[in-house]
């Protein structure tokens, strides 16, 4: 079972970048990297997927190495809106998809 | 594109009463789509996975006789939660994945409050 890894929680400030940093290093060859973010009492929102080097979007971008064991959400410029829960998600070994939750990373956004 | 619609949003119940929660999605078929029940502060745990036209798959320790799934149709996939009790009260949460493409990610819809009184 292909297991992630990420802070528990992350403080920034309107207007900075803001890196979190998930590690999953048995991701399997074919498999991709989906982040989803999640406000209180609603459903997941679908971010970014990426397999390799660098996809970028109009909200985020994915950074990932060429091990391709770790991957880094970008989210550039925050404001307090993009408080919530960060999910990286990587397939189960032999599922091709992902849809088993680790415990993600809260952001808080001060003003 | 790639919408999930769930409802209902909100529900309120006495104790004993069976519930029952729909997911679609509008504008993709889905082949798969994934149930989810979520406490606070908590990770979304996957409860079981409904197949269209072929019985869920449930996770280890989800009661299959609490938890009523029925996939009949490639955008609609129903959660009936039976004689509910005070303990079901969660956020229920569905989602879809476009079976088109191999790396097609998942789409959730917005939840549903379950509340048992």
């Amino acid at each position: 079972l292909a297991k992630t890894t990420q802070p528990i929680s992350m403080d920034s400030y309107e207007g900075q970048e803001v890196n979190i940093t998930c590690s999953h290093n048995n991701i399997a060859t074919n498999d991709y990297i989906t982040w989803y973010q999640q406000f209180p009492s609603q459903g997941p929102r679908f971010i970014i997927q990426g397999y390799k080097t660098k996809v970028t979007n109009e909200v985020a971008s994915l950074f990932i190495p060429a091990d391709r064991k770790s991957s880094t959400l970008s989210l550039p410029r925050v404001s307090l809106s993009d408080t919530a829960v960060y999910y990286c998600l990587v397939p189960p070994e032999g599922q091709g998809f992902s849809f088993i939750f680790g415990k993600g990373t809260r952001l808080l956004v001060k003003p | 594109g790639a919408v999930v619609s769930q409802h209902p949003s909100w529900v309120i119940c006495k104790s004993g009463t069976s519930v029952k929660i729909e997911c679609r999605s509008l504008d993709f078929q889905a082949t798969t789509m994934f149930w989810y029940r979520q406490f606070p502060k908590q990770s979304l745990m996957l409860m079981a996975t409904s197949n269209e036209g072929s019985k869920a798959t449930y996770e280890q320790g989800v009661e299959k006789d609490k938890f009523l799934i029925n996939h009949a149709s490639l955008t609609l996939s129903t959660l009936t939660v039976t004689s509910a009790h005070p303990e079901d009260s969660s956020f229920y949460i569905c989602s879809a994945r476009d079976q088109r493409g191999a790396h097609q990610p998942q789409h959730f819809g917005d939840g549903t409050r379950l509340s048992i009184l």
